[in-house]
């Protein structure tokens, strides 16, 4: 299994700042991902993060928005940029155990104003 | 996009019944599907998973069925109890592309 701490666990945020959402792994994992849960939505997956390498970014998410860091094999960094109240949400790290269990960070919930 | 579409939204079940939720998907490529159970203030849990070399998985009170013809599992619990009330997600994905798709959510309530 992994633990995963994320920080901020919960924000407030002016209209058109950005956060830093700080993903911390206690083991070392390949694939990082980073998921999105709009309030009493399902989860959408914004980006797969691979540490050395540029972020994979889905469909209807940009990297100017969403920029994303993984500078080693234990942490990630996503980054919400010029934030309108649309983004408010729950964001979520979540890394592969590589037998495919993907285990979640208790996300961080995102409120814009 | 891919699509995994579950079903009931929400659900209200008695102590000690059994509740169930259905998912439905769309690409036979996938090979893995996951339940998972989320609590207010928390990430996903990962609960039960099947491959589709089995029909039937069973844990404890937890039992995902499987049917590869009709492209639908479902997740069963049974002797539901007030601790069971949560958010449950299905999910699925392929081998070597650890992408989750997911589905909409049920919100389970269990009444004493």
């Amino acid at each position: 299994s992994a633990v995963i701490s994320q920080k901020p666990s919960r924000d407030i945020c002016q209209r058109g700042t950005s956060l830093t959402i700080q993903c911390q792994v206690d083991s070392q994992v390949t694939m990082m991902f980073w998921y999105r849960q709009q309030p009493g939505q399902s989860l959408t997956l914004i980006a797969t993060a691979n540490q050395g390498s540029e972020a994979t970014y889905e469909s209807g998410f940009v990297i100017d928005k969403f920029p994303i860091s993984r500078p080693n094999l234990t942490f990630s960094t996503l980054t919400v940029s010029n934030m309108s109240p649309e983004d408010s949400s729950i964001y979520l790290c979540s890394v592969d155990s590589g037998q495919t269990e993907a285990f979640f960070g208790q996300g961080t919930r995102l409120t814009v104003v | 996009q891919q699509q995994v579409k579950q079903s009931p939204q929400s659900l209200i079940v008695q102590k000690g019944g059994i509740s169930i939720i259905n998912c439905a998907y769309e690409n036979t490529a996938f090979d893995y599907f996951p339940w998972y159970q989320q609590f207010p203030g928390k990430g996903p849990a990962l609960l039960i998973a099947i491959r589709p070399d089995v029909s039937e998985k069973k844990e404890g009170r937890f039992t995902i069925s499987f049917n590869k013809s009709a492209k639908q599992f479902s997740l069963h619990i049974m002797d539901s109890q007030p601790g069971d009330s949560a958010t449950y997600f299905c999910a699925a994905s392929i081998s070597g592309n650890e992408k989750l798709t997911f589905g909409t959510g049920t919100r389970l309530t269990i009444i004493p």
